[in-house]
């Protein structure tokens, strides 16, 4: 499965859209992009995924760029409650292992 | 619908005690998890599995030793417990799936607190 790279942190201003990249360089063609969440100290929550259009549910959006090598998780308005860290995965559909990184921390401030 | 449901929520050991953390899922998936989580860090695999049965190592397998007997249950042991084994342990399971579905979604417990002294 492909490594992915994320900034450790990021901020935000409540309503503005927040913007959170990941880098997958290594990605091969059947990998998926996953993004997750984890709120206070409960278990990582699934937001989105994708292979190689853009996606778009209730919660966010997820665009993966044309060569594939990175993607970026929007959610449109970004409120306080979505001040947490947020992780990154790819991996193909004969993958057995989800190995989370250590994500982004967002910041959503008032 | 339960979903993913670990016991106990908190424990407290001393070094050198032996102790069990069970996971149990009410949607029939194949694929079993075992992270730890230490403060400030991201998830870590212990251990898996992906069928009844069977188990595999993870990332960070040691001091820890894992049972899938039944399906719907995936046991997390720890034979001497050490401080730095002090952790939330989180349990996740999927279902297994086709190979263009993308649907790898991972369902996970609300974890368990675990001091070792």
């Amino acid at each position: 499965d492909a490594k992915t790279t994320q900034p450790p942190s990021m901020d935000c201003a409540e309503g503005r859209a927040a913007n959170l990249p990941c880098n997958h360089s290594t990605i091969s063609g059947n990998e998926y992009v996953y993004w997750y969440r984890q709120i206070h100290s409960q278990g990582p929550q699934y937001i989105i995924h994708g292979l190689k259009n853009n996606e778009t549910n209730e919660m966010a959006s997820l665009i993966i760029t044309e060569d594939r090598k990175s993607s970026t998780l929007i959610l449109p308005h970004a409120t306080l409650r979505d001040t947490t860290v947020y992780y990154c995965i790819a991996m193909d559909n004969y993958g057995q292992n989800f190995v989370f990184g250590p994500g982004t921390r967002l910041s959503v401030l008032p | 619908n339960a979903g993913v449901t670990q016991t106990p929520k908190f424990r407290v050991l001393k070094t050198g005690q032996s102790m069990t953390l069970l996971c149990a899922q009410d949607m029939n998936h194949e694929y079993m998890y075992w992270y730890r989580q230490d403060p400030g860090m991201g998830l870590r695999l212990i251990h898996y599995s992906v069928g009844e049965g069977t188990t595999a190592k993870g990332e960070v397998p040691d001091g820890y030793n894992v049972s899938r007997l039944k399906k719907q249950n995936f046991l997390l042991g720890l034979e001497s417990a050490a401080p730095s084994q002090t952790s939330v342990y989180f349990c996740a399971s999927r279902p297994r799936t086709g190979v263009f579905t993308g649907a790898n979604v991972l369902t996970f417990g609300a974890g368990s607190r675990l001091t070792v002294l």
